[in-house]
C-alpha cells in the first residue's frame, strides 16, 4: 500500500523533553517536506530535504533538527529549545517535476 | 515576493451555493497553483491544480480561475455541499524547482443544509 507513514499519531512530551516523530514513505520520491499546523492557521514550513544526506532549512527551523539518511525516511526532532512546540506536524512529498505535495495523516504533539 | 494571499478567511455557504475562496502572489516566476482540502486532523489532500498557461481548469464541482496579468487565481465550488466544510489552502510554486511551496494562511469552509 504506498504512502506516507507518520507516527506516532498523538505525543505527549514533559517541558525539556526531545522528542522524534517518524515520516517513512514508500512513494520512491525524492523530496521530503515537514510542516507545523496551528489551530486556525496555515502550513509553516520547517525543514525540507531535496536528496538523501542533504536537507534545507524552513521558516521555522530554530528548536528542531532532522536527518535525511534514506530516501524512505524524514525523522524530525523536536528539541526542548523549541519554546512553543505543541501543534500537529505533517510529513509531505514530492517526486520531480510534478508540483504535487502528498501528505501524511500528521502526528499531533501536546507538552504538558 | 513569496508570499501567497488568501481570502477569505473563513466562509459561510448554504448547501447548493457557490463557494468562492481568491489568493493572490507576487513572484511572477511562479507556475504551478495547486489547491489543497483539508478535513480535521488529516493531512492536506491534493484537489486541484492550473498551470498559468490557461485562464480555467474545471474538475466536477471545483473549478480554478486564472488571472495571470492580475497574478491572482481563484477557487469555485459550484452546488457547495456539507461534504465540502473543510479548510482549503492554495500554493504556488515552480516545478523545475524542489524549493519551497508557499502556502496561503488558508479558508475555513462551512457548509450548512
Amino acid at each position: 500500500d504506498g504512502g506516507i507513514t507518520q507516527s506516532p499519531k498523538y505525543l505527549f512530551r514533559k517541558e525539556g523533553q526531545n522528542v522524534t516523530l517518524s515520516c517513512e514513505q514508500n512513494l520512491n520520491h525524492d523530496a521530503m517536506y515537514w510542516y507545523r499546523q496551528d489551530p486556525g492557521q496555515g502550513l509553516r514550513l520547517i525543514y525540507y530535504s531535496q536528496i538523501v544526506n542533504d536537507f534545507q532549512k524552513g521558516d521555522i527551523a530554530e528548536g528542531y533538527s532532522v536527518s535525511r539518511e534514506k530516501k524512505e525516511s524524514f525523522p524530525l526532532t523536536v528539541t526542548s529549545a523549541q519554546k512553543n512546540p505543541t501543534a500537529f506536524y505533517l510529513c509531505a512529498t514530492q517526486s520531480r517535476g510534478s508540483g504535487e505535495l502528498f501528505f501524511g495523516e500528521g502526528s499531533r504533539l501536546t507538552v504538558l | 515576493q513569496q508570499q501567497v494571499k488568501q481570502s477569505p478567511q473563513s466562509l459561510i455557504v448554504q448547501k447548493g451555493g457557490i463557494s468562492i475562496i481568491n489568493c493572490a502572489y507576487e513572484n511572477t516566476a511562479f507556475d504551478y497553483f495547486p489547491w489543497y482540502q483539508q478535513f480535521p486532523g488529516k493531512g492536506p489532500a491534493l484537489l486541484i491544480a492550473i498551470r498559468p498557461d490557461v485562464s480555467e481548469k474545471k474538475e466536477g464541482r471545483f473549478t480554478i480561475s486564472f488571472n495571470k496579468s492580475a497574478k491572482q487565481f481563484s477557487l469555485h465550488i459550484m452546488d457547495s455541499q456539507p461534504g465540502d466544510s473543510a479548510t482549503y489552502f492554495c500554493a504556488a510554486s515552480i516545478l523545475t524547482s524542489y524549493d519551497k511551496v508557499i502556502f496561503g494562511p488558508g479558508t475555513s469552509l462551512s457548509v450548512i443544509p
